[in-house]
């Protein structure tokens, strides 16, 4: 079945750049996202790229895609003590309605 | 004007009650879902309608009813509960296309 996993925990410092990885089981995802969480608030749309794409840019957030690893990344660089919070990958087939989520990492910045 | 929106945000009961958590949304999306979300922060689709209709349903007690009244609308029934209930649940609404998931604020059950 679908999986999409993420380590559990990233800690950067203000200012540096932070790299939060996913890797999914379904080769025919087409659309591939990243949410963040903010405490006590619903999942926001940070970014999504299409499968037929290795890398998307906006502003500080870089996600590149590497399908033959089905390995998903989102770079923040100069992050900062507000983009603290959980972050989620999704997957989604083009075929269906389900978006499968990842484990969340929590990134903590450290002022 | 709130995008995705539930109530109650918060709801504190005791095992073997009944309650309901309604959703609505003001974007004029077709498809709308119900997540559960643990302690854990992991994040499980329940259900989701299409235009009214059923099209996922996981595995999910069937202490768990969904309805959808309309398609901007979709509430959530619970019966029984059960202490492993507590999470809090999220709406979220879809269109066609990139198909961006909009959520609501989300519905924190606690069960005593």
């Amino acid at each position: 079945g679908e999986d999409v996993e993420q380590s559990l925990f990233l800690s950067v410092r203000e200012g540096d750049s932070s790299v939060i990885n996913c890797t999914y089981t379904d080769s025919s995802s087409t659309y591939l996202y990243w949410y963040k969480q903010e405490p006590g608030a619903g999942l926001q749309l940070l970014t999504y790229i299409f499968s037929n794409m290795d890398m998307k840019q906006d502003q500080r957030l870089t996600v590149l895609l590497n399908k033959k690893d089905k390995h998903l990344s989102l770079r923040i660089a100069d992050t900062q003590t507000g983009d603290s919070a959980i972050y989620f990958c999704a997957e989604k087939n083009s075929g269906t309605y389900k978006y499968i989520f990842g484990t969340g990492t929590r990134l903590k910045v450290l002022a | 004007d709130t995008a995705v929106s539930q109530t109650p945000k918060y709801l504190v009961t005791q095992m073997g009650n009944d309650k309901s958590i309604k959703c609505e949304q003001n974007l004029g999306h077709d498809t709308m879902y119900w997540y559960k979300q643990d302690s854990k922060k992991f994040l499980k689709i329940m259900f989701s309608y299409n235009n009214k209709e059923l099209i996922i349903n996981e595995t999910v007690p069937n202490r768990f009813s969904p309805k959808s009244p309309d398609k901007a609308h979709l509430n959530l029934h619970i019966n029984s509960l059960e202490l492993g209930d507590s999470a809090v649940y999220f709406c979220a609404s879809s269109q066609a296309g990139t198909g961006e998931l909009f959520f609501g604020e989300g519905s924190r059950l606690t069960v005593l």
